[in-house]
């Protein structure tokens, strides 16, 4: 499967509890994008590299959240000190001008935080 | 920032028969449009897109029109069929932000045989 692929797809934890999450995108796509998703809303922008630079973060994503993506190729998001309001799905995405600057998205990482 | 309205939330069509979703939005510097379908559990995926550049694009049952002076833009899909059973969310980005999308509230279609 060359799509983008995330993992884990499900992740559980307690409260107050770190969790990361990785995803290997597309290889030659040099943008990468995290978004976030609750149930009946649409993905809500997070933050985005290039290569390896992180070029954006919205105003949704607090000191407790940070990404990263060594060498431009997989990503991780870290969330910290976990809060219930973080349960959501955790979607990334790749994507190349290359390419009409479609987005491809992964199958997303489930977070419940209990 | 960019805000994206999505009407209806909710739409069920007879098999066969036509369904439209609308999209509004508020950034006037936007002008790439796509269109993303989610079924359940699965992944979004891109379905059709239109640039500013264009007022309309078909693909097979699938057209995406563009009004940039009103700031909105239709999906519309004819001779629906069960497995277009689905989440429909539109979106909005600027030329320099093609990745940063702005993700509508989505629109559940639900197409009965």
């Amino acid at each position: 499967d060359t799509g983008v692929s995330q993992n884990p797809r499900h992740k559980i934890t307690k409260r107050g509890q770190n969790v990361t999450f990785r995803c290997d995108p597309i290889s030659e796509h040099n943008r990468l994008y995290w978004y976030r998703q609750t149930l009946g809303q649409g993905p809500e922008f997070l933050t985005y590299f290039q290569n390896e630079a992180q070029l954006e973060k919205s105003r949704l994503l607090s000191d407790r959240f940070s990404a990263e993506r060594p060498k431009g190729s997989f990503s991780t998001l870290e969330i910290q000190r976990t809060e219930q309001g973080d349960s959501a799905m955790y979607l990334c995405a790749s994507g190349t001008m290359a390419n009409t600057g479609e987005l491809f998205f992964g199958e997303g990482s489930r977070l419940t935080v209990l | 920032g960019e805000n994206v309205e999505q009407h209806p939330s909710t739409l069920s069509v007879q098999e066969g028969d036509s369904a439209v979703i609308k999209c509004t939005y508020s950034d006037s510097a936007s002008n790439y449009f796509p269109w993303y379908k989610q079924e359940l559990g699965k992944r979004p995926q891109l379905i059709i897109d239109i640039r500013s550049n264009v007022g309309e694009k078909k693909d097979q049952r699938i057209a995406v029109t563009l009004n940039k002076t009103a700031k909105h833009f239709s999906l519309h899909i004819t001779e629906t069929q069960p497995e277009d059973s689905a989440v429909y969310f539109c979106a909005a980005a600027g030329t320099d932000s093609w990745g940063k999308l702005q993700f509508g509230a989505g629109t559940q279609v639900v197409v009965t045989p």
